[in-house]
This record gives structure tokens, C-alpha cells and sequence, in this order.
């Protein structure tokens, strides 16, 4: 019930395209979603976040899409360039502060 | 503004011996994650601490592990003998964590410490 699954592991998107990253809950005490971006020899770094009790947060290029009575939510990356290529991470966060990680995602976007 | 500050970058050493990595949280934040990622297993967090007092180490995976938190601005994490399947990236993170519910500042990451014992 801890889990945060995420799809799909690899996912190559031309330059320009939309790149689309999926993930599902089971836990309904998750409050918060993050989704956190890292590149080769770096940490992960917060790329933008949600809470339960809204539909879709934008910033910029990038979109989280919330559903919570299906227990799901996504990452879209608009308009999608090179430096985007990384591994992206979903998590939640339970009432203890801990995150719960995705598998992560591998991205390329082709030039 | 300084981030996470992990030491060292990169470690090897050969099996058996004892390895100490090194992390100095974002001065102010209050509350320190130990992660390790491996391909296999993706980033698991192995304990954190609030206060400088650890709060979950149910991650810690046995007992060759041990992490410490003297103070605000210094935690270690221990492994004691090392073994080939322990090598890994193991990343620090801090935040400033209040409230647990309503509320939340993300967690900032080190670079990482990447372990390898032959």
C-alpha cells in the first residue's frame, strides 16, 4: 500500500513533442505529489508538486495531472527540448513526511 | 546559498573495510534523509531524522548500518564491514519540515556519494 508505480521506464520523445509520465497510488493518506528531475551524476531536484485537492498544476513547460478517485496522476512536459532528457521521478508524501519514490522514468528527446 | 553537502563524491574500497559518508544539511532545515539508489531498487530512504533525533530507520537494511546526527549540521552514515552488494549511490537530503499534515517544504538532495566495494 506504500508503492508509487511509474510509467514508463523509458520514454523517448522528439524534440518539440509532449512527453507523458504516469504514476499510481494506492495510499489515500498521501498529501502531497512531487515530482522530482535528475540528470547524470546529480541528485534529484524538485521539478514541481501537487496537492489531493487540485486537478492540475502548471508551471511553465511542465503540468501535473491530478486524479484522485483514480488514484493516479502524470507529468506532462510540453514543447519538449534536449536539456529536458533526464530521469524523472514521482512520489508522495504520507503523514509522516516520508516520500515514497517512483521507479523514475529515463527521458530523451531527440534534437 | 550552499546546498546539501555530500563527502566524498566517489568511494571505493575493498570489502570488509569500514566506510563513513559525509553530509551537511542546508543550514536551518531541521530534518535529514539518507537515501540509497541502485538500479534494481530504485531510491529507497534508509532513515531520517527530525531534531537531530532519528525518527524512522525501518529502511536501514541491517544492522552493518548506522547513521548519526551530532548536530544541526553534520550527519553520518556508517557501514561496517562493507560488502559488494552495499554499492550503490547513497544521496542526503534536508528539509525544513513543520506540520506534518497541511503543509510541506520539498526535500533538497546532495550529488551523491557513489559506493563501490570490491
Amino acid at each position: 500500500q506504500q508503492q508509487v508505480k511509474q510509467s514508463p521506464q523509458s520514454l523517448i520523445v522528439q524534440k518539440g513533442g509532449i512527453s507523458i509520465i504516469n504514476c499510481a497510488y494506492e495510499n489515500t493518506a498521501f498529501d502531497y505529489f512531487p515530482w522530482y528531475q535528475q540528470f547524470p551524476g546529480k541528485g534529484p531536484a524538485l521539478l514541481i508538486a501537487i496537492r489531493p485537492d487540485v486537478s492540475e498544476k502548471k508551471e511553465g513547460r511542465f503540468t501535473i495531472s491530478f486524479n484522485k478517485s483514480a488514484k493516479q496522476f502524470s507529468l506532462h512536459i510540453m514543447d519538449s527540448q534536449p536539456g529536458d532528457s533526464a530521469t524523472y521521478f514521482c512520489a508522495a508524501k504520507g503523514n509522516t513526511g516520508k516520500l515514497i519514490f517512483g521507479q523514475g522514468t529515463t527521458l530523451q528527446v531527440k534534437p | 546559498d550552499a546546498g546539501v553537502i555530500q563527502s566524498p563524491r566517489h568511494e571505493v574500497t575493498e570489502m570488509g573495510q569500514e566506510v563513513t559518508l559525509r553530509c551537511k544539511p542546508i543550514s536551518g532545515h531541521n530534518s535529514l534523509f539518507w537515501y540509497r539508489q541502485t538500479m534494481m531498487r530504485g531510491l529507497e530512504l534508509l532513515i531520517y531524522f527530525n531534531n537531530n533525533v532519528p525518527i524512522d530507520d525501518s529502511g536501514m537494511p541491517e544492522d552493518r548500518f548506522s547513521a548519526k546526527m551530532p548536530n544541526a549540521s553534520f550527519s553520518t552514515l556508517k557501514i561496517q564491514p562493507s560488502e559488494p552488494r552495499d554499492s550503490a549511490v547513497y544521496f542526503c537530503a534536508s528539509s525544513h519540515m513543520g506540520s506534518f499534515t497541511g503543509s510541506w517544504q520539498p526535500q533538497h538532495f546532495g550529488d551523491g556519494t557513489r559506493l563501490s566495494i570490491l
